[in-house]
């Protein structure tokens, strides 16, 4: 089993504010995604890393930001939250050598 | 017209039927393929992987690549009610880093 982990679960949080989204694995997994997820929807990539210092943006075009300082740790953050931000947003890792991604939780935001 | 098309359902059926579901694709240089199941407000988990054409079969579970018609499948015997959620395929062209391309996504019910 994986153990790719996110925080906050929740978030309900006012329009403007700065919000950083937090993803962690402890597998050791080089690569590391963020994707974003409406109800019902398919996954968009927002945000991908290979490794440490390096940083891509995805298919989606998205307001948001990361950084990847640590192998294990790839946060995201929006730097003035809007309602159109509300979605679910779902981080994955793997290694390079293989297909599959895990996936944490996700995180479930609601900006009003 | 999307890369990877996939019926969104949702598909009902009653508990102990055989589940078909079905993701077809355009682009024939995919080599992966793989399975995914959401349940609401959580992350996709993997069910099942598999590479080039041919079937693979986990427990109750089936998944069958036909590269020739561009599409695969992931069948489910004697399903219940605790498969009901939702069933991604997502497929890449090789193990060296490419992304992966997500269908939308099949939401089934499996009632008692």
């Amino acid at each position: 089993e994986a153990d790719i982990y996110q925080t906050p679960r929740y978030l309900v949080i006012g329009t403007g504010k700065k919000i950083t989204l937090e993803c962690s694995q402890t597998m050791g997994h080089d690569k590391m995604y963020w994707y974003q997820q409406d109800p019902g929807m398919e996954l968009h990539l927002i945000h991908y890393s290979y490794g440490v210092n390096s940083t891509e943006k995805g298919d989606l075009s998205s307001e948001s930001t990361v950084s990847r300082i640590r192998t294990e740790h790839f946060p995201l953050t929006l730097e003035s939250a809007r309602p159109s931000h509300t979605s679910q947003y779902l981080c994955a890792s793997r290694w390079t050598d293989q297909e599959t991604q895990y996936f944490g939780p996700g995180t479930r935001l609601l900006v009003l | 017209q999307k890369e990877v098309e996939q019926d969104p359902g949702p598909l009902s059926v009653p508990e102990g039927a055989i589940v078909s579901l079905n993701c077809t694709y355009s682009n024939s240089a995919f080599q992966y393929f793989m399975w995914y199941r959401q349940y609401s407000r959580k992350g996709p988990e993997l069910l099942m992987y598999t590479y080039s054409s041919g079937n693979k079969e986990d427990g109750r579970f089936t998944a069958q690549v036909d590269k020739s018609s561009k599409y695969i499948s992931l069948f489910i015997r004697d399903s219940q009610p605790s498969d009901s959620a939702t069933y991604l395929c997502a497929m890449s062209f090789n193990n060296a880093g490419n992304m992966l391309t997500f269908g939308g996504g099949t939401r089934l019910m499996v009632k008692p």
